[in-house]
């Protein structure tokens, strides 16, 4: 039973477009979630994140929005650059972080020029 | 800040065999360090969580006994795959957390090939 879903497994955006990349959840125990960015044979590097208590963080280009009700957020990348292009992992913890992390698959962001 | 180093990158060793992997945290004192697996085309899955000076707690379908986490201090974890077999075979990664910060952090991770 999967309980991050990222179901795009690859989403292609014209640079300076806005890239939106989206992630669902079905553990309402979830009260922490993250976005990770990962190059092949590399470790994810950490993007931003967000507290269940928040519907919104921003950082720079980077901007997480957060739909408990929905049990979904949303990764949103303004504007994009040919450096995006990674793949892109949301993942989730219980306990505020404090726990092991539960991963999407990920979905491969492409960059064109 | 925040950096996580792993060593071996990458290791080859036949079946039978036990590999050991290291995961320093090299500018923050990790608290909370996790090891995570990571099949061809998969998402990183949770193997065990441990914390400095106690025993390491395994995911479910885990074998504690294959799979030997040494947490010795706030900023080493080792994982010992023992007795390694083929399908051993994965991207093995770690992630250390400590400090203020919430998130975890990840090392570039060990390529682990099992003849």
């Amino acid at each position: 039973d999967q309980q991050v879903k990222q179901n795009s497994p690859s989403l292609s955006v014209q640079e300076g477009r806005i890239s939106i990349l989206n992630c669902d959840y079905t553990n309402s125990m979830f009260d922490y979630f993250l976005w990770y960015k990962k190059y092949p044979a590399e470790g994810p590097t950490f993007l931003i994140s967000i507290s269940s208590i928040k519907d919104k963080n921003e950082d720079g280009r980077f901007t997480v929005f957060l739909n408990k009700s929905a049990k979904h957020l949303s990764l949103h990348i303004v504007p994009s650059q040919p450096g995006d292009s990674a793949v892109y992992f949301c993942a989730a913890s219980v306990g505020g972080g404090a726990d092991g992390l539960t991963f999407g698959k990920g979905t491969h962001l492409i960059i064109q020029p | 800040g925040a950096v996580v180093s792993q060593h071996p990158s990458r290791v080859i060793c036949k079946s039978g065999t036990s590999v050991k992997i290291e995961c320093r945290s090299l500018d923050f004192q990790a608290t909370t360090m996790f090891w995570y697996r990571q099949f061809p085309k998969q998402s990183l899955m949770l193997m065990a969580t441990s914390n400095e000076g106690s025993k390491a707690t395994y995911e479910q379908g885990v074998e504690k006994d294959k799979f030997l986490i040494n947490h010795a201090s706030l900023t080493l974890s080792t994982l010992t795959v023992t007795s390694a077999h083929p399908e051993d075979s994965s991207f093995y990664i770690c992630s250390a957390r400590g400090g203020n910060r919430d998130e975890q952090f990840f090392g570039p991770g060990t390529r682990l090939t099992v003849l």
